[in-house]
């Protein structure tokens, strides 16, 4: 069975510092991972998404996040964080055995906050 | 543009009045799902639709229904209220329901059962 945890409910940066936003997951086989963020009163939105190609994803607004299958993680990183990147971080997984999004399974959540 | 739009966004009830929140997507995806948003446990899937006239249950479907006549729209029917489905949903939708594609989210429908 699938699973995913989201290690800290709450993360506080200062502006221009880096951020790491840390998820572990338990999948029996190749598992897709994402990254999902939610501003405010928003929907969510994709940051990056794995699917069994480079272990190193790029995503939109500088994050990245690295697939570690020894450690069964795929933390989220950022060089340096802005004020606007205050909002809550969702990792989701999902195998790609049976191959259907109905199978997405979402953390619950870590909510950044970035102090001037 | 492309969007998921779902209505109403903000809506006060009473237990057991029938009501029914919209969903609709201009970007002719096979593929929608309703989600649940509650403090401390992240999304959870309600019901998923592969197709039009294909669906099939989440992970907490209970008190929910849901229809898919038409690709455009999904909407979640809520036949007898009660306070515990006070709650956030999302509606979302993607190109299909394969692995890997991106899903496109709705901006939530905060929804109050007194």
């Amino acid at each position: 069975a699938q699973s995913v945890t989201q290690l800290d409910s709450h993360v506080s940066v200062s502006e221009g510092t880096p951020v790491l936003l840390r998820c572990n997951y338990s999948s029996s086989y190749s598992p897709s991972l994402f990254w999902y963020v939610q501003h405010p009163n928003k929907g969510l939105q994709l940051l990056l998404k794995y699917t069994s190609a480079a272990t190193l994803v790029k995503g939109i607004n500088g994050f990245e996040a690295e697939f570690k299958k020894s450690e069964t993680s795929f933390h989220l990183t950022k060089p340096s964080a802005h004020m606007s990147d205050a909002a809550e971080y969702f990792c989701v997984v999902s195998d790609s055995y049976g191959g259907s999004q109905g199978n997405l399974i979402f953390g619950k959540g870590t909510k950044l906050s970035v102090k001037p | 543009e492309a969007q998921v739009t779902q209505n109403p966004r903000y809506l006060i009830t009473v237990t057991g009045k029938k009501l029914t929140v919209t969903c609709s997507q201009n970007m002719n995806h096979e593929y929608m799902s309703w989600y649940r948003q509650d403090p401390g446990l992240g999304l959870r899937q309600i019901y998923y639709s592969m197709n039009v006239e294909v669906t099939d249950k989440g992970d907490v479907p209970e008190g929910y229904k849901v229809s898919r006549k038409e690709k455009r729209n999904f909407p979640l029917i809520l036949e007898s209220p009660s306070p515990n489905q006070t709650s956030l949903y999302f509606c979302a939708s993607s190109i299909t329901g394969a692995i890997g594609n991106t899903i496109y989210f709705g901006e939530g429908s905060w929804l109050t059962v007194v």
